[in-house]
């Protein structure tokens, strides 16, 4: 079974710090996801990677960066945290070159900017 | 812009009976579509899969029917169980670009 883990579960963080997410699938997948999650809003896609060292913007990455120095890790970094990142975080990984796209979700991180 | 719409009102149906949830799509060619379940605190979980060119796909109790002319997907659960109960989300893809779509999803609730 494909594992997708997320550092932390829960997060609280204060207005201005840098924020770190942890993202690591066992899978050999190429392509790793960083999604938010509002309510009414859906999931939204903040950035995307195809590769090592490789990254895509996605609808929302305004505010956030990333980084994949390795194949099975992904993170997500807000530079400076602000209120209105307070969200849920959901990471996902898939494998091409099937035209599935299936993605595999780790189980989310909700932080909190005070 | 493309938009899918799910009914973002929850839905409340008696244990057995089937569940019904839509996804309506606009502007937007999906070479398929997925959905996947997603319990409170937790991040979705894959459940089918049809493509374009396929109407109907069926796992177990699940079904699912993909109307390109009327850019729908209807999302089927026979013989439905509490344990059912959870937010699906529909989520469309072009193929090959590997980035999905999702709807803001519906909740089911399946009472005794």
């Amino acid at each position: 079974d494909v594992k997708v883990t997320q550092s932390s579960r829960y997060l609280v963080k204060r207005t201005g710090e840098k924020v770190f997410l942890e993202c690591v699938q066992d899978m050999d997948h190429e392509n790793m996801f960083w999604y938010r999650q509002d309510p009414g809003l859906g999931l939204r896609l903040i950035y995307f990677s195809y590769d090592v060292k490789m990254k895509e913007k996605g609808d929302i990455p305004e505010g956030y960066s990333v980084s994949r120095e390795k194949k099975e890790r992904f993170s997500l970094i807000l530079e400076s945290a602000s209120t209105n990142q307070t969200s849920m975080y959901l990471c996902a990984s898939s494998s091409p070159p099937k035209l599935t796209d299936t993605q595999y979700f780790g189980p989310g991180t909700r932080l909190t900017v005070l | 812009s493309q938009k899918i719409e799910q009914n973002s009102e929850a839905l409340n149906i008696q244990e057995g009976k089937t569940a019904t949830l839509t996804c309506n799509y606009t502007n937007y060619s999906p070479a398929y579509l997925q959905w996947y379940r997603q319990d409170p605190g937790r991040g979705p979980v894959f459940l089918l899969l049809i493509r374009e060119n396929e109407k109907e796909k069926r796992k177990e109790r699940l079904k699912v029917t993909f109307d390109t002319t009327l850019k729908q997907s209807l999302f089927h659960i026979t013989a439905s169980q509490p344990a059912d109960s959870a937010t699906y989300l529909c989520a469309l893809g072009a193929g090959g670009g590997n980035k999905l779509t999702f709807g803001t999803g519906t909740q089911l609730k399946v009472e005794l």
